[in-house]
């Protein structure tokens, strides 16, 4: 089955840089990578999802980056806000199989 | 307005006791999910259902049960056999088991 691994577990940044979290993944008939933000006490919340025949997506701040032949995929948050501290999710599937989830990144941006 | 509805919002067990969590949803989602989430850690699955009536156990099934009667409600129960129950319990759902999961509120649960 897939696994993806997550880094950093932690990360801290002060307002207004940049934050990379970055994913891998085993399994290459997977297509399909959503970043999900956790908010403390509350439920995930999709943010943004790129799938395999992309290399980059871009909203606003936010960006995900895919490179397919080494099997990583990452989260760049710019000009981070406090309001971006969070625990930060990757994923990965493909059709017929469900979300393989990351161990989650637990993003502090220090005002 | 469409979502996915998790109850109670906060539930207690007593020694020995069974409880049932909520889940229900209105998005004609086919797939549905069960999540354990402790403090200041992932997501590990505890049941997914592909489809009414089918369900599939996940990674920490044991000492949990559901039931798929319908598409729109996968209830979990935390049975007396689930000896450290105390969790934040997430529910999810997607259009197929490939999907982008959409999640509940969560139910939180903890031992009298």
């Amino acid at each position: 089955g897939e696994n993806v691994e997550q880094h950093p577990s932690t990360l801290s940044v002060q307002e207004g840089d940049s934050a990379v979290i970055k994913c891998t993944y085993s399994d290459s008939a997977s297509n399909y990578f959503p970043w999900y933000k956790q908010e403390l006490g509350k439920r995930p919340q999709l943010i943004i999802d790129i799938r395999s025949n992309v290399g980059e997506k871009k909203d606003q701040r936010i960006a995900v980056t895919l490179n397919k032949t080494a099997k990583h995929f990452s989260l760049h948050i710019t000009e981070t806000q406090p309001e971006d501290s969070a625990v930060y999710f990757c994923a990965a599937s493909n059709a017929g199989n469900m979300l393989t989830f990351g161990g989650g990144t637990r993003l502090m941006v220090k005002p | 307005d469409g979502g996915i509805t998790q109850s109670p919002k906060y539930l207690f067990r007593k020694e020995g006791q069974n409880v049932t969590l909520s889940c229900e949803q209105n998005l004609n989602h086919d797939a549905m999910y069960w999540y354990r989430q402790d403090p200041g850690q992932g997501l590990r699955l505890i049941y997914y259902s592909q489809i009414v009536n089918d369900f599939q156990k996940g990674d920490i099934a044991e000492g949990y049960s559901v039931s798929r009667e319908k598409k729109e409600s996968f209830p979990l129960t935390v049975t007396s056999a689930q000896k450290n129950p105390t969790a934040f319990y997430l529910c999810a759902s997607s259009i197929d088991l490939g999907g982008s999961q959409h999640f509940g509120d969560g139910t939180r649960l903890s031992i009298l």
